[in-house]
């Protein structure tokens, strides 16, 4: 099994410019996740979804969008890329939800961005 | 804002030396998760403790959670150089529809030789 996947490794962008992250996974998860990790700050949850379909802000939504048309697939869209999007984004997917006692999360590799 | 917040931020000690690192957070939980991090590389599930569990060991791994001070340390022992990594806590807090985790900011272990 491949685990979780994303694609691109590393991208970097214009300001205004758009781009799709794609995240993958081959365990069956329901849930999947978005989170971006900057210096000093720790994962902030971006986007997450509960099934096929369904999507829920995070702690930072704000100039991302997502779509779960497939179950295995997370997509994260900038419609217009700013510098301060500059970050490392990473997918997890798990099992269980919060709440439940085995919702340990699997991490994809991360993507590296910067926006100019 | 975050739930956990890891301390000492950063931590370098000797091959061979034990690592403590602890985690408070601010609400109640479901349950309490370390994670490592290698550089740019993504995070990997460690432990998983309850809320009802007071003590649990994985190898050279032992994690403690009080719940009365709202708080856990993670203790590895006879560190190896394989062990540089960053070290997150992450909490599942009981807030009703949650179904996320939140994630502290990190411990920097590094193991010198």
């Amino acid at each position: 099994n491949a685990g979780v996947t994303q694609t691109p490794k590393f991208r970097v962008l214009k300001t205004g410019q758009s781009m799709t992250l794609l995240c993958a996974q081959d365990m069956n998860h329901e849930y999947m996740y978005w989170y971006r990790q900057d210096p000093g700050m720790g994962l902030r949850l971006i986007h997450y979804s509960v099934g096929e379909g369904t999507t829920a802000k995070g702690e930072v939504p704000d100039g991302y969008n997502v779509s779960r048309l497939k179950k295995q697939n997370f997509l994260l869209g900038l419609e217009s890329a700013a510098p301060s999007q500059t970050s490392v984004y990473f997918c997890a997917s798990s099992y269980s939800p919060a709440g439940n006692s085995y919702n340990e999360q699997f991490f994809g590799p991360g993507t590296r961005l910067t926006v100019l | 804002s975050q739930q956990g917040e890891e301390d000492p931020q950063a931590l370098s000690i000797q091959e061979g030396e034990n690592a403590t690192m602890n985690c408070s957070y601010k609400t109640s939980i479901n349950n309490l998760q370390w994670y490592r991090q290698n550089s740019g590389r993504g995070l990997v599930h460690l432990i998983l403790i309850r809320s009802n569990e007071r003590e649990k060991h994985s190898g050279r791994l032992r994690v403690t959670l009080d719940t009365s001070k709202k708080s856990s340390s993670l203790l590895i022992t006879a560190s190896r150089a394989a062990d540089t990594a960053s070290y997150f806590c992450a909490t599942d807090p009981i807030i009703q529809g949650a179904q996320k985790l939140v994630f502290g900011q990190g411990t920097r272990l590094t193991i010198n030789p």
